[in-house]
């Protein structure tokens, strides 16, 4: 299987900070890297996919750029709503696996 | 706007068949892969598996071949067994849909069934 490690596991930021979020593949993945947004007790959210590929709807804020085993997604200015949880996930071969997260929480 | 809803027992006995059906309205299931992942309370996302119309499945090996996919497109529904159930398996379990065009993401999501496996 392809292991997915994100870091950090866990960060604090403020409203307005630019905050990154980083995702490594064990093997090359292409560009076949989605992220999700998950808020408590809700589904994951569909952020990007195709490594930078913003999804119809998501705010211009969330920024995704890699190819092959590294990965980021960037929030350019945080915002209240962006508290949450992130995963990535890779779609290059089955089974499809995902990060342990990253949760963004208020500093 | 296509929508996801999951459906089965919240409660399940050790060693017993985890049922579960995700109902998929507002678009066509056909054309598309099905997925189901699960997460265990306070913990990550599992992908459990995906299928296109009964033709093409693909279940996590983690699952040591306790799962089976199946689809009704009459109904539009598409269904999980996990047989052989523990605590382990106890989860929220969700449905979702793997796009090819997107990148093979999983675009649209139900909203999720906890599934407590117990005695």
């Amino acid at each position: 299987d392809i292991q997915m490690t994100q870091s950090p596991s866990s960060l604090s930021a403020s409203v307005g900070d630019r905050v990154t979020i980083t995702c490594r593949a064990s093997q090359s993945i292409s560009i076949y890297l989605n992220w999700y947004q998950q808020k408590s007790g809700t589904a994951p959210k569909l952020l990007i996919y195709a490594a930078s590929t913003l999804q119809s709807g998501v705010p211009s804020r969330f920024t995704g750029s890699g190819s092959g085993t590294d990965f980021t997604l960037t929030i350019s200015s945080l915002q209240p709503e962006d508290f949450a949880t992130y995963y990535c996930q890779q779609s290059y071969t089955t089974p499809r696996t995902f990060g342990q997260g990253t949760k963004v929480e208020i500093k | 706007q296509v929508q996801l809803q999951e459906s089965g027992p919240g409660l399940v006995k050790p060693s017993e068949t985890l049922s579960l059906t995700c109902s998929v309205s507002g678009g066509s299931i056909s054309s598309y892969y099905w997925s189901w992942i699960r997460q265990p309370a306070g913990k990550g996302l599992e992908w459990i598996g995906r299928m296109y119309n009964s033709g093409s499945i693909n279940y996590n090996p983690s699952l040591k071949s306790r799962a089976t996919m199946s689809v009704d497109t009459s109904k539009s529904q598409f269904s999980l067994k996990l047989s052989s159930v523990t605590a382990a398996d106890t989860a929220v379990y969700y449905c979702a849909r793997e796009v090819e065009a997107a990148g093979r993401s999983l675009d649209y999501w139900g909203q999720g069934t906890l599934v407590t496996v117990s005695s």
